[in-house]
């Protein structure tokens, strides 16, 4: 099975930082990688597929990059909104495994 | 707008059984693979299960393959998973998922699966 790691596990920062998370999977997954917002005692929301494809609605300050096993998920100027835990996931095969979070936290 | 609402989670004890059910609205339910997703408390996210549109190809974790079942209606709107021979660690937060290009881009609320004598 395809494992994922996030890193960080947690981060601090302050409102208008730029952030980013990395994800690495065991083995290549090509561009199938998305990535989710999980806010407490909520529903995981989607913010890119594929790697970097922006889901509709979500703003335009969240962006993915990466293909094979490197990926990232940058947040170019946080707002309060963004402080929740991020999950990145790989669809190239099943179980389609996500990583452990990543917890942003205010400074 | 799509809704996914789930139902049927609760206390049941260990080696027990539950049912789950998700409904779902806002779009053509038979267009779409759909996948249950689970998250134990206080920790991360888990893939349960998948069921292709025309329920003809269904996948598993390991962790719970032999035990649970995924299942659909279309004609009514509807996502199942049957669970036999609960464990402890199965307590979690269970979502109803849909899934497109690849992705989950809608879940459900959740309901609490409590596993526990």
């Amino acid at each position: 099975d395809i494992q994922m790691t996030q890193s960080p596990s947690s981060l601090s920062a302050s409102v208008g930082d730029r952030v980013t998370i990395t994800c690495r999977a065991s083995q290549s997954i090509s561009s199938y990688l998305n990535w989710y917002q999980q806010k407490p005692g909520k529903a995981p929301k989607l913010l890119i597929y594929a790697a970097s494809s922006l889901q509709s609605g979500v703003p335009s300050r969240f962006s993915g990059s990466g293909s094979g096993t490197d990926f990232t998920l940058t947040i170019s100027s946080l707002q309060p909104e963004d402080f929740a835990t991020y999950y990145c996931q790989q669809s190239y095969s099943t179980p389609g495994a996500f990583g452990q979070g990543t917890k942003l936290e205010i400074k | 707008q799509v809704q996914l609402v789930e139902s049927g989670g609760g206390l049941v004890k260990p080696g027990g059984s539950l049912r789950l059910s998700c409904a779902a609205s806002g779009f053509t339910f038979s267009d779409y693979y759909m996948s249950w997703i689970r998250q134990a408390p206080g920790k991360g996210l888990e893939w349960v299960s998948y069921i292709s549109s025309s329920s003809s190809y269904t996948n598993y974790a390991d962790s719970v393959k032999g035990r649970f079942t995924i299942s659909r209606d279309n004609a009514k709107n509807s996502l199942y998973l049957q669970m036999n021979s609960l464990r402890a660690e199965d307590t979690a937060v269970y979502y109803c998922a849909r899934i497109f290009d690849y992705a989950v881009d809608y879940w459900g609320q959740g309901t609490l699966v409590t596993v526990s004598s």
